[in-house]
């Protein structure tokens, strides 16, 4: 299996500022990397798919960049509705995986 | 629109059989390329991708839960069933479905919490 480790666990910033989150892959997934938000008692939403694509929806303060094993999705501008968990996921191959999350604290 | 809710049972005893349906409208998997998956999230926990079925009844499934896993598909009433053999406390767990698009989920179910006591 493809282990996802994300970094920081948990991260505290104030709104306004820029907040990047890293990923790594224990072996090469080219682009096949997802980024989600999840919000307490709420389902994932899907941020950036293929690496660095935007979700239709999703507002452009996020981004995504990397490939093969070391990626990072970056927030711009954190807004208070920026604040909850974020989660990577590689859809290289069986069986998908995530990462442990990453947890976004107003500072 | 495309939306997904799962539906079963919140509480199963150890050992039992666990048996969730997934409801979908706005896509249909008879159509090429479609495909619904479960993930699931024990409470205050990570998430864990379970198993996958696509339009043309191909499955997928996480080697990690030891054979216990199985998906099926009723096209002509856009539904997806999971079921989950021998249930321990550790199952305990949301579970997710969701549409997958090119090994992205882009839309999930609410999710429904199950939980495996005696």
């Amino acid at each position: 299996d493809i282990q996802m480790t994300q970094s920081p666990s948990s991260v505290s910033a104030s709104v306004g500022d820029r907040v990047t989150i890293t990923c790594r892959a224990s072996q090469g997934v080219s682009s096949w990397l997802a980024w989600y938000q999840q919000k307490p008692g709420k389902a994932p939403n899907l941020l950036i798919y293929a690496a660095s694509s935007l979700q239709s929806g999703v507002p452009s303060r996020f981004s995504g960049s990397g490939s093969g094993t070391d990626f990072t999705l970056s927030i711009s501008g954190l807004q208070p509705d920026d604040f909850a968990t974020y989660y990577c996921q590689q859809a290289k191959s069986y069986p998908y995986t995530f990462g442990q999350g990453t947890k976004l604290e107003i500072k | 629109q495309i939306t997904l809710k799962e539906s079963g049972p919140t509480l199963v005893k150890p050992t039992q059989t666990l048996t969730l349906t997934c409801t979908f409208s706005g896509f249909s998997l008879s159509t090429s390329e479609e495909a619904v998956g479960w993930i699931r999230q024990p409470p205050g926990e990570a998430l864990e991708w379970l198993a996958l079925i696509y339009w043309h009844d191909e499955k997928r499934y996480n080697p990690s839960l030891n054979n216990r896993l199985t998906i099926t598909k009723d096209t002509s009433k856009n539904q997806v069933v999971l079921t989950v053999t021998n249930m321990d406390p550790v199952d305990t767990a949301t579970y997710y479905c969701a549409h997958r698009r090119g090994g992205y989920f882009d839309y999930w179910g609410q999710g429904t919490l199950v939980t495996v006591s005696a």
